[in-house]
């Protein structure tokens, strides 16, 4: 049963530490996609990602996010210095690609809490 | 641009009684819809999804979904509601050709026993 994995599923840290989240996309996926959910905002993207290459990271605070794709296994969100505004859960989604997009598949998120 | 609205934020219904969640979607172009919901403390999970084939759609745990263009709807409904059904859900519109999600807000459907 392939499914969307994500480390760590919680992380607790102070302001001004790096907080690195990550994700291993469902095998065979070309896209990647970071989501945030806040109680005020609700779910928005934040970048994406296909054959690796960042597509649009519009959605991110560029001053202090970052996302890479080290690997087709292995998708990185980091925060450096990290906000208490930061505090949220964070999805990582797979999808396919082939002329038009499929369907989404979700990971179980990351809770981040900055104190 | 592509948005959904989901018209209301909570929902609750007794078990055994149908359910009904609204969505209006807006689109330049024929919709890729969907909904997924999200169990407490959960990740998301695919309901159903309409990509311009039949209109009524149906999807896990007995939910469907019916498209119509002509009200630029999308409601979610199931015939008789389960405890387990409880959950938020969100109604959700592909935004661009490479497939990012754009989500409603989301409805809390609560069931009362």
């Amino acid at each position: 049963d392939a499914r969307v994995t994500q480390t760590p599923r919680d992380k607790v840290t102070e302001m001004g530490q790096e907080v690195t989240m990550r994700c291993q996309p469902i095998l065979g996926h070309n896209t990647v996609f970071w989501y945030r959910q806040t109680m005020m905002q609700g779910l928005e993207l934040l970048a994406y990602f296909r054959n690796r290459a960042p597509l649009d990271d519009s959605g991110m605070p560029k001053d202090r996010f970052s996302a890479e794709m080290p690997d087709a296994t292995l998708a990185t969100l980091k925060i450096q210095p990290s906000e208490p505004r930061d505090s949220a859960v964070y999805f990582c989604a797979s999808g396919l690609v082939i002329g038009s997009p499929d369907t989404q598949y979700f990971g179980p998120g990351t809770r981040l809490t900055v104190l | 641009a592509q948005s959904v609205t989901q018209l209301d934020s909570h929902v609750s219904v007794s078990e055994g009684t149908p359910v009904l969640l609204r969505c209006n979607y807006s689109s330049s172009y024929s919709p890729s819809l969907f909904w997924y919901v999200q169990h407490p403390n959960k990740g998301l999970q695919l309901l159903l999804k309409y990509t311009s084939a039949a209109t009524l759609v149906k999807g896990i745990n007995g939910f469907e979904a019916e498209f119509k263009k002509s009200e630029t709807s999308f409601h979610l409904t199931k015939p008789s509601a389960h405890m387990s059904d409880a959950a938020e859900y969100f109604c959700v519109v592909r935004g661009g050709s490479q497939g990012n999600l754009i989500f409603g807000k989301g409805t809390k459907l609560s069931v009362k026993p």
